[in-house]
């Protein structure tokens, strides 16, 4: 298991369009967080997933956002309707229970146009 | 509301010397705190972390400092290298999930 992958690393689209951002977490990692980070922020939280349950889902993420995380392994998150507010680096995240920190993805940079 | 604050964007330090960051916190639940650094067009790796039961750790170079009375932390960094060189996130822990500051950005000249 090399870490947190995520995929695409890119992505850019036109505004409108529908994408979608898939994470495979650590295997044993039972908690699995997406986040956002735009230029001169740090990471913003968007939503949580403990196994298959979605448990939390920020302001931040309107009607237009969907995550998934079937069967408690990989998670999806899908924006509909893109428009440019939504170009970011959306970060994935695994933790297992406890107190340890989370081992973060490298990313997908979404860049609507 | 930014409950986790980093107040410096940047920091320049020379090779060698100690590089201190810091990071304010409001909420006086959060429990664990962690930093991160960060290189461009990477994700975010895990640093150091302390738990709010304790005041210092030490992880080789790099040392966090609690201070739970001033809501305050700081990493020190000692010596600096240029390898170093990177954002830095404090984050703190409510229950299952980390808030993030904004960063600092610090640049070790050699």
């Amino acid at each position: 298991d090399t870490g947190v992958s995520q995929d695409p690393r890119h992505k850019i689209t036109k505004r409108g369009q529908n994408v979608t951002f898939r994470c495979d977490p650590i295997s044993e990692h039972n908690r699995l967080y997406w986040y956002r980070q735009t230029l001169g922020q740090g990471p913003e939280f968007l939503t949580y997933f403990q196994n298959e349950a979605q448990l939390e889902k920020s302001r931040l993420l309107s009607d237009r956002f969907s995550a998934e995380r079937p069967k408690g392994s990989f998670s999806t998150l899908e924006i509909q309707r893109t428009e440019q507010g939504d170009s970011a680096m959306y970060l994935c995240a695994s933790r297992a229970d406890g107190p340890d920190g989370y081992t973060f993805g490298s990313g997908t940079r979404l860049t609507v146009v | 509301d930014q409950q986790v604050k980093q107040n410096s964007p940047s920091l320049s330090v020379q090779e060698g010397r100690i590089s201190i960051l810091n990071c304010d916190y409001t909420n006086s639940m959060f429990d664990y705190f962690l930093w991160y650094k960060k290189y461009p067009a990477e994700g975010p790796t895990f640093l150091i972390s302390i738990s709010s039961i304790k005041d210092k750790n030490e992880d080789g170079r790099f040392t966090v400092f609690l201070n739970k009375s001033a809501k305050h932390l700081s990493l020190h960094i000692v010596p600096s290298q240029p390898g170093d060189s990177a954002v830095y996130f404090c984050a703190a822990r409510r229950t299952y999930k980390y808030i993030f500051g904004t960063g600092t950005r610090l640049k070790v000249l050699a």
